[in-house]
């Protein structure tokens, strides 16, 4: 079975501080693909980044980077110089390869960036 | 841009009624999805769609079914509303190739109902 383990339920941190979401996942398909959302206030949930199993590249776009290892299972997702945009819950999920495997979803952590 | 629109942002039924939740895609994409969000539980998936007409179970499809008879529209339907339905319900759908599911999922923007 698949699952997603985000331990941090509720992070604040104060604006400009540099923030790392944890994402923990188990799966037993060789192929898998993980994902990062943002969910803002708003309620929609907005997609920041997709990455298969065999790129364990580090990505970084702007502010986010992710830090993808396989020998930890584990996509962590850290913001740097935190701004009050950027509190939000986060979710990250698992897909495997094989067919009828929709996203599983970690229970999300809120993160709160204090002015 | 990806756009998944949902019929209401808020709702508020009766136990006992009929309820539909409409979802619309406007991408062309195979795959369909409902969940609903409830604190401390995450997202849980209800039902998915892989093509017009089809429909697979997700992890929780007690008191829910779906209709997909386009492939751009996925409706969730509660037969009977009742009070523990009261929930986020967010819709997904991704590009899809036949019955694989390991695509970006693109969300609307959620419908909050809430069961009297």
């Amino acid at each position: 079975a698949q699952k997603v383990t985000q331990a941090q339920t509720e992070i604040s941190v104060v604006e400009k501080e540099d923030v790392t979401l944890d994402c923990v996942y188990e799966t037993r398909d060789t192929t898998y693909y993980l994902f990062w959302y943002k969910q803002p206030p708003s309620g929609e949930l907005v997609f920041l980044i997709r990455r298969n199993s065999f790129d364990e590249q580090n990505e970084i776009s702007g502010r986010y980077s992710w830090n993808f290892q396989k020998s930890t299972s584990s996509f962590n997702f850290t913001i740097t110089a935190s701004q009050v945009v950027d509190s939000a819950v986060y979710f990250c999920a698992l897909s495997g390869s094989s067919g009828n495997t929709p996203l599983v979803f970690g229970k999300g952590t809120r993160l709160s960036v204090i002015a | 841009d990806v756009k998944v629109t949902q019929s209401s942002r808020y709702l508020v039924k009766r136990t006992g009624e009929k309820v539909f939740l409409e979802c619309v895609q406007d991408m062309d994409h195979e795959n369909m999805f409902w969940y609903r969000q409830d604190p401390g539980l995450g997202l849980r998936l209800i039902y998915f769609s892989y093509d017009v007409k089809m429909k697979e179970k997700g992890d929780i499809p007690e008191g829910y079914s779906v209709s997909r008879e386009k492939k751009e529209r996925f409706s969730l339907i509660l037969e009977s509303a009742s009070t523990n339905q009261t929930s986020m319900y967010l819709c997904a759908s991704s590009l899809g190739s036949g019955q694989t599911s390991t695509d970006t999922q693109y969300f609307g923007p959620g419908t909050r109902l809430t069961v009297l």
